[in-house]
């Protein structure tokens, strides 16, 4: 079946350190794997994605990790700041309709 | 550039009452999906819509319907209001390269309350 989870639900972390959030996923057929982010009373915000025949992208701060071997999939966050405190969600793209799911959230919460 | 704004941001209906939700897509963005939030589900799809025709739909009852229009406008109705039904509606839009990669640009959300 679909199912796209996390392995946490809180993480805490010291400003400065950095952040590791992984995911669970368990569609090997999936086309593209997405991070997104919310704060609070706002809508999710798109971080960034990785196509599923890649394994590694970067983007600002930000480095996505997709391992298909064990249907992994990481974010991982450099020098964190307290802006990045916030929910964060991973998501997949399935199937010729491109059906997105999302996981359930994970809130990172970071330490002054 | 505005973003995807949802209207209207809070209401609250009673059992038995129908709702509309409204959202106008981020210029430009054709593709426009709903999904409902909630702290015990998470993230659920309702349905999505490109062009006036609704592309993808969600396991939801037929008591959730929705609809878009010529200007890319979209609403969303839910008929017959349950408890269950209280939860954050999301709207959100995306270019077509968007919607095959996750690149989705969501509002605020709609807070809808059932008592």
């Amino acid at each position: 079946g679909e199912s796209v989870g996390l392995h946490l639900p809180t993480l805490s972390v010291q400003e400065g350190d950095n952040s590791i959030i992984n995911c669970a996923y368990s569609n090997s057929a999936s086309d593209y794997f997405i991070w997104y982010k919310q704060e609070s009373g706002k809508g999710p915000q798109f971080i960034i994605d990785i196509r599923s025949n890649m394994d590694k992208r970067q983007g600002q701060r930000v480095t996505v990790l997709l391992n298909k071997t064990v249907k992994h999939l990481s974010l991982q966050i450099a020098a964190t700041q307290p802006g990045d405190s916030a929910v964060y969600f991973c998501a997949e793209i399935t199937g010729a309709n491109s059906k997105l799911t999302f996981g359930k959230g994970i809130t990172l919460s970071v330490r002054p | 550039k505005a973003g995807v704004t949802q209207t209207p941001r809070y209401l609250i209906k009673t059992r038995g009452q129908q709702v509309t939700l409204s959202c106008s897509p981020i210029s430009g963005h054709r593709s426009v999906s709903w999904y409902q939030q909630t702290p015990g589900q998470g993230l659920q799809f309702l349905f999505e819509y490109f062009s006036e025709t609704q592309r993808n739909k969600g396991n939801f009852p037929g008591r959730f319907s929705g609809r878009q229009f010529s200007n890319s406008r979209s609403e969303m109705n839910v008929s017959t209001l349950e408890l269950g039904d209280s939860a954050l509606y999301l709207c959100a839009s995306s270019l077509p390269h968007g919607r095959n990669t996750g690149e989705l640009f969501f509002g605020e959300g709609s807070r809808l309350t059932v008592l």
